[in-house]
């Protein structure tokens, strides 16, 4: 069966250090990677898809980058953090019976100070 | 761009109701909709997908499409405390394999 990690778990971080979280899937091949965030009490925002090695689309400027350098790993990144980065941060893949259902990994619980 | 609308809530209903919450959608073409639960402070996790008009049971769950109006509900038939959680609807998007997402109604499900 498929899995996904993702971690760190939960991280404090100040503003200005940089950031990398990681996200795996086990049990597939060339999975569509996603990374969201999703603020506290909102919903979730799309940052970053990859439908495979090398191959990332951004869907909102902002200081983060993703990176694929795996088939099935994912990996968010930024040089400096901000106080807006904050967040809960959600990788996620599509599955085999139906290409557009997304299962999620179980998320990094982001704060910046 | 589409658009997927729900209602914030919280909706509440006691033990053992039958629980409604109800998603529209704006692209008349869309052909699949998602239903996931989101308990606090964990991830979302699938419930329930439904390509066709009308119902799909699964369990206490039962997902309801209606394409002429452009809405799909979900139903949640005796409702448990442990029900209550965040549930977002989400639609794919025309291309990317991408998926847009409801903001989420919650639900509070009272003992």
């Amino acid at each position: 069966s498929q899995t996904i990690h993702q971690w760190p778990a939960t991280l404090v971080q100040p503003v200005g250090s940089p950031l990398s979280l990681e996200c795996t899937v086990e049990g597939t091949s060339n999975p569509n990677l996603y990374w969201y965030r999703q603020a506290a009490g909102r919903g979730l925002q799309l940052l970053f898809y990859s439908v495979g090695i090398g191959q990332i689309s951004s869907e909102v400027p902002q200081n983060l980058s993703a990176s694929r350098p795996q088939d099935r790993q994912f990996i968010l990144s930024s040089k400096k953090l901000l106080l807006s980065d904050s967040g809960f941060y959600l990788c996620a893949w599509t599955g085999t019976g139906h290409t557009d259902t997304q299962y999620f990994g179980p998320g990094t619980r982001l704060t910046v100070l | 761009q589409k658009e997927v609308e729900q209602n914030s809530g919280p909706l509440s209903v006691p033990e053992g109701a039958i629980a409604s919450l109800n998603c529209t959608y704006s692209d008349r073409g869309s052909q699949s909709f998602f239903w996931y639960r989101q308990y606090s402070g964990k991830s979302p996790e699938l419930i329930m997908f439904i390509y066709s008009n009308g119902d799909k049971e699964d369990g206490r769950f039962t997902a309801q499409l209606n394409k002429a109006s452009q809405y799909v509900s979900l139903l949640i038939r005796d409702s448990q405390p442990s029900d209550s959680a965040t549930y977002l609807c989400a639609v794919p998007m025309e291309y990317g394999n991408k998926l847009v997402f409801g903001a989420g109604t919650i639900l509070r499900v009272k003992s």
